[in-house]
């Protein structure tokens, strides 16, 4: 009965492939997100959704590209992966756009 | 510009030695400040929210409070169980995404 649970939790994967990130919440909560830790352990937003519809689009590439195919799943998809893209990426939930975050595990990245 | 520090970056504690975190940020209109609590391999896991100056949160051992300018967590006689990273992130009216600050790494020994 995992509230926020994504898959995998690990990745290693070479330069210049591509990879999916898959996120779950079965909290009920209407906005989800995806964060970025890097090693300096800096929490940054990437992006937030509201009830399937995007609202916050931080300056990511475009090679990065989330989707919601309902309100309880947010995927993270990455194209052309690069070295600066090893990280771990965070999905969370909140019940709106005010509330507290519920963070799943991470997934942490290694581009070699 | 919107930023949030805080300090130290780490804390070494003796268990029962009580020692507070702080959390400064700068915002214009602050909706809230948030205390979450990291441990290694895990997500941030939520402690608290603050709203308004001269506000207090207390759970277990911790307890937070906060000013205009600044926020602290206090930890009382800490155990080994609370050592974490813990990290505060504020959250202004006119945006709705969190900024987070860099954390404050706990090791509490016995």
């Amino acid at each position: 009965d995992t509230a926020v649970s994504q898959t995998p939790k690990y990745l290693v994967t070479q330069m210049g492939n591509d990879k999916s990130i898959k996120c779950e919440q079965n909290l009920g909560h209407d906005t989800m997100y995806w964060y970025k830790q890097d090693s300096k352990k800096f929490l940054k937003i990437m992006f937030s959704y509201n009830n399937k519809e995007l609202i916050i689009n931080e300056t990511v590439p475009n090679r990065f590209s989330p989707k919601s195919p309902d309100k309880a799943h947010l995927n993270l998809h990455i194209n052309s992966l690069e070295l600066g893209d090893s990280a771990v990426y965070f999905c969370a939930s909140s019940q709106d756009e005010t509330g507290e975050l519920f963070f799943g595990e991470g997934s942490r990245l290694t581009v070699l | 510009e919107d930023q949030v520090t805080q300090s130290p970056e780490a804390l070494r504690l003796q268990e029962g030695e009580s020692s507070s975190l702080n959390c400064s940020y700068t915002v214009s209109g602050l909706r809230g400040l948030f205390w979450y609590r990291q441990d290694p391999g895990k997500g941030p896991e939520f402690l608290f929210t603050l709203y308004s100056a001269g506000e207090e949160k207390e759970k277990e051992r911790l307890k937070a409070t906060l000013t205009k300018k600044e926020s602290f967590l206090h930890i009382t006689a800490p155990k080994p169980e609370d050592s974490a990273t813990y990290l505060c992130a504020v959250q202004a009216r006119r945006w709705g995404k969190f900024q987070f600050g860099a954390g404050t790494q706990v090791v509490v020994t016995p």
